[in-house]
């Protein structure tokens, strides 16, 4: 079965400092993967996705993502976070061949950035 | 170019009544996704469509519920006689193509008391 984990509910991090937020997967095969991000009384914003090709994908807002497969990882990340990227952030993922095209979702992580 | 729009943004009824929620995706995509989200969660998936057709309606939660995308475009996801436990944020999103990123709407809030 595939499945998401984000397994921070929270992560706190400095203005200025990078930021990491973690998101590990499970699909049969290769999988499509996505980040989201979700501002406070907002809608979800898509962020990055890895479909193929280069492992470091680089997204909206300075974002980048890391496809590691053999560690089924796909970690988000900032070098200098600001107190705006203050959010919550989803991964989802889906397998690549599967004919079901639902997304499978993280719980979604916190994301709070302190001046 | 215009993103994703639901209406309404909130809809509060009457426990028993019926209520449409609509969507009007981006022009030319393919795709329509329906999810309902609780606060600080993850989307919880209704439906989908490629074009008019519904290609998975597995997440909804019961036969009160339903969708429709009669022409491709536009949808709307209707429940009928409603209950306090259908009070959520319903969201749409579509994505040009199925399975690729989704571009999500607002929202409809809907409150039934």
């Amino acid at each position: 079965a595939q499945s998401v984990a984000q397994p921070e509910d929270q992560v706190n991090v400095a203005e200025g400092n990078p930021l990491t937020v973690k998101c590990t997967y499970s699909v049969s095969g290769n999988p499509y993967l996505f980040w989201y991000v979700q501002y406070p009384n907002r809608g979800l914003q898509f962020l990055l996705k890895y479909i193929t090709g280069d492992n470091l994908v680089k997204g909206s807002y300075g974002f980048e993502a890391e496809f590691n497969k053999s560690q089924t990882s796909f970690h988000l990340k900032k070098p200098s976070a600001l107190v705006s990227d203050s959010a919550l952030y989803f991964c989802a993922v889906r397998e690549r061949m599967d004919s079901n095209y639902q997304l499978i979702w993280g719980a979604g992580t916190k994301l709070i950035i302190k001046p | 170019g215009a993103g994703v729009s639901q209406s309404p943004r909130y809809k509060v009824t009457k426990r028993g009544q019926d209520v449409a929620l609509r969507c009007d995706p981006i022009s030319g995509h393919v795709s329509l996704y329906w999810y309902r989200q609780a606060l600080g969660q993850g989307p919880e998936f209704l439906t989908y469509f490629n074009y008019e057709a519904q290609q998975d309606k597995s997440g909804l939660p019961n036969d009160r519920f339903s969708a429709e995308r009669p022409e491709g475009s536009i949808s709307t996801l209707t429940i009928q006689r409603t209950e306090q436990r259908d009070s959520a944020m319903y969201r749409c999103a579509s994505s040009p193509q199925s399975g690729f990123e989704q571009y999500f709407g607002p929202g409809t809030r809907l409150t039934v008391t």
